[in-house]
């Protein structure tokens, strides 16, 4: 079954504890990027990759990191966590160029900093 | 500033009503997509419109791009609950020869038995 998995789904933790949330998808897609979404602003892009060790900011990449060691993993740093960075997240993957550039999500990661 | 804003942010009408989404941006689109969200999942692709004016349907559900291609309006006829969800547009740019998505807030849809 073609589908992107994110783990964990929930996560709770405390402000500066270092922690990784990761992204796998199975499409062999070569474009993959990090959502956050947060009410009343829908979802706003953290970090996108075009291929593998290639990575580019996006909207909102401030105290985030990744990296694309592989083309089916992603996964999404963050280094010192604030109770601003509580949100939920989504990791998609896609191909641009063929079809109409279909994003597929994750079923997202509720993360709590405390 | 949101770059594509989508209203209303919250409806809730009853079962058999009609409603219409909208999605307006000063920002012209290459393509424009409309995504449905179920709680505890991600957003799930329902329709893309490519060309100025082009309308889709889907059942019950009418897509719409604006001439200009910087609108669109999702059109649901006699709603059922079954179409309770969050309704996410995104449109897509070309920036410097990269893809780009932006999303709407989105439309939190409500349908009461």
């Amino acid at each position: 079954e073609a589908q992107v998995t994110q783990n964990p789904r929930y996560l709770i933790t405390v402000t500066g504890k270092k922690l990784t949330v990761t992204c796998s998808q199975n499409m062999n897609h070569e474009y993959m990027s990090w959502y956050r979404q947060d009410p009343g602003l829908g979802l706003r892009q953290i970090y996108y990759s075009m291929n593998v060790e290639v990575t580019d900011k996006g909207d909102v990449p401030e105290g985030y990191k990744v990296s694309r060691k592989e083309k089916r993993n992603f996964p999404l740093i963050l280094e010192s966590p604030s109770p601003n960075q509580t949100s939920l997240y989504f990791c998609a993957s896609s191909r641009p160029g063929q079809g109409n550039n279909e994003q597929f999500f994750g079923p997202g990661t509720r993360l709590t900093v405390l | 500033t949101q770059l594509l804003e989508q209203s209303p942010q919250f409806l809730s009408i009853q079962e058999g009503e009609n409603l219409t989404v909208y999605c307006n941006s000063s920002s012209v689109f290459s393509s424009l997509q409309w995504y449905r969200q179920e709680p505890g999942e991600g957003p799930v692709l329902l329709v893309t419109v490519v060309t100025g004016g082009e309308v889709k349907k889907l059942k019950r559900l009418t897509f719409q791009f604006g001439d200009a291609r910087k609108d669109s309006s999702l059109h649901i006829t006699a709603a059922q609950p079954g179409d309770t969800g969050l309704y996410l547009c995104a449109g897509l740019l070309l920036i410097q020869g990269a893809q780009k998505l932006v999303f709407g807030q989105g439309t939190r849809l409500t349908i009461n038995p």
